[in-house]
């Protein structure tokens, strides 16, 4: 299975700051990597996938970049409600596997 | 509006069985494939298995495969999950997840359904 390796586990920032998480993949997955945040009481929401592409409905302050094993997401101009948990999945092969995930707080 | 809700989880002994149900609404079910993901408490999230549209295609986890069983009733817009010898590390969240377009990735998730392996 590929493993995904997320940093860092915690991040805290301030609204209207920019932050960016990384993924790592155990092996090449091309541009396969997605990006969905969690919060509690909501839904999982798809972010990005294939490294860059936004979901619809994903504000553009959300960025994905990265191929082969090294992926960034980036978020500009924190907004409030963009606080909560974030999970890289990569969707190259099966089984589709999640990295351990980075709690986004506020400073 | 899409809709997932599952049903189904509670507390169960080690080595019982339980049958976990989602519902889907608000898309044509039939037309999509489908997966249990879970997330044990305090921890990530971890793919169970997958249903393609028309049952042909089923994929499990290593960690479950020859205890659970994924299914599918499409005239019912309903998903299942049929667990067996079940041990206290499949303590967690249910979730079920519609998958998008061809990719092995998810575009709408339930809230989960929470499954408690104890005696």
């Amino acid at each position: 299975d590929v493993q995904m390796t997320q940093s860092p586990s915690n991040l805290a920032a301030s609204p209207g700051e920019s932050v960016s998480i990384n993924c790592k993949a155990s092996k090449s997955i091309s541009k396969y990597l997605a990006w969905y945040q969690q919060k509690p009481g909501k839904a999982n929401k798809l972010l990005i996938y294939s490294g860059s592409t936004l979901q619809s409905g994903t504000p553009s302050r959300f960025s994905g970049s990265g191929s082969g094993t090294d992926f960034t997401l980036t978020i500009r101009n924190l907004e409030p409600e963009d606080f909560g948990l974030y999970y890289c999945q990569q969707h190259n092969e099966y089984p589709p596997t999640f990295g351990a995930g980075t709690k986004l707080e506020l400073k | 509006e899409v809709q997932l809700v599952e049903s189904g989880g509670g507390l169960v002994q080690p080595g019982r069985s339980l049958k976990l149900s989602c519902v889907a609404s608000g898309f044509t079910f039939s037309n999509y494939g489908m997966n249990w993901i879970r997330q044990a408490p305090g921890k990530g999230l971890e793919w169970v298995a997958y249903i393609s549209s028309g049952s042909s295609y089923i994929y499990y986890a290593e960690t479950v495969k020859g205890r659970f069983t994924i299914s599918r009733d499409n005239a019912k817009n309903t998903l299942y999950l049929q667990m067996t010898s079940l041990r206290s590390e499949d303590t967690a969240l249910y979730y079920c997840a519609r998958v998008y377009s061809s990719y092995i990735l998810f575009d709408y998730w339930g809230q989960g359904v929470m499954v408690t392996v104890s005696s």
